[in-house]
C-alpha cells in the first residue's frame, strides 16, 4: 500500500520555541492530507485540511496562527506548532487519503514541551 | 460536522470470547466507516471497512455491521486473542476521496489470556 513518512517521530523543544513536522506522501501523489492531534489515551481529533495551492482549512477551535500548515507540494505537508507551551505537548499524526476512501497514516510525531 | 461516539471505552474479555464495539454518528451524509486498531504510539492500522451500501461485512474473525437509517456501526471480534488488545478507533467520512474521518472515542481492548 501506499507509504507516508513523518518526521520527527519524538521531539522536545523548549517552550516558546517553534517546532515543524513534516508529512512526506513517498510514492503517491497528495492534493489533500489531515492533521491530527491524539491526547494520551484519547481519540485522534482532527486538527485541519491541509490543502495543496491554498490555504489550510482549519477545525473550529484550532487556532490557525498557533498551528502552521503549508503544502508547499504534491508530496510534503508541514505543521508548525509556534511559540510552543507544554499543553501543546501531545501526538500529532497526519494522513493522506489514498485510492477511492482508504487513509495512510504517517508514524506520528510525540512532541514534549518542557 | 459529524460527530461520532464510540462504546465502551474499555473493553476486558477472556481469551476465545467475542467483543462488540458500537458507534453511531450524526451526519447522515457519512458513507464510509473504517475500524482502526492502534497499538501505543503507533500509527492507526485499518482492519476493516464498510460502505453504506452494505449491511455488514466479515473477514476472518472480524466482521462490521452498519445500520444506515439507525446511524449506527459496530466491531465484532470472535474468538479473541491476547494479540487483539489494542485501542480500537471508528470513524466516519463521506467516503469520497480526499475526505476527512471523524474518529469516535477509541475502545481500549484487553483480552485477558
Amino acid at each position: 500500500g501506499a507509504v507516508v513518512s513523518q518526521h520527527p517521530s519524538r521531539v522536545i523543544c523548549k517552550s516558546g520555541t517553534s517546532v515543524k513536522i513534516e508529512c512526506r506522501s513517498l510514492d503517491f501523489q497528495a492534493t489533500t492530507m489531515f492533521w491530527y492531534r491524539q491526547f494520551p489515551k484519547k481519540s485522534l481529533m482532527l486538527m485541519a485540511t491541509s490543502n495543496e495551492g491554498s490555504k489550510a482549512t482549519y477545525e473550529q477551535g484550532v487556532e490557525k496562527d498557533k498551528f502552521l500548515i503549508n503544502h508547499a507540494s504534491l508530496t510534503l505537508s508541514t505543521l508548525t506548532v509556534t511559540s510552543a507551551h507544554p499543553e501543546d505537548s501531545s501526538f500529532y499524526i497526519c494522513s493522506a487519503p489514498g485510492g477511492n476512501t482508504e487513509a495512510f497514516f504517517g508514524q506520528g510525531t510525540r512532541l514534549t514541551v518542557v | 460536522g459529524e460527530n461520532v461516539e464510540q462504546h465502551p471505552s474499555t473493553l476486558s474479555v477472556q481469551e476465545g470470547d467475542s467483543a462488540v464495539i458500537k458507534c453511531t454518528y450524526s451526519d447522515s451524509a457519512s458513507n464510509y466507516f473504517p475500524w482502526y486498531k492502534q497499538e501505543l504510539g503507533k500509527r492507526p492500522q485499518l482492519i476493516i471497512d464498510i460502505r453504506s451500501n452494505v449491511g455488514e461485512k466479515k473477514d476472518q474473525r472480524i466482521a462490521v455491521t452498519l445500520n444506515k437509517t439507525a446511524k449506527h456501526f459496530s466491531l465484532h471480534i470472535t474468538e479473541t486473542q491476547p494479540e487483539d488488545s489494542a485501542v480500537y478507533f471508528c470513524a466516519a467520512s463521506l467516503g469520497l476521496g480526499g475526505n476527512q474521518f471523524y474518529f469516535g472515542t477509541g475502545t481500549s481492548l484487553t483480552v485477558i489470556p
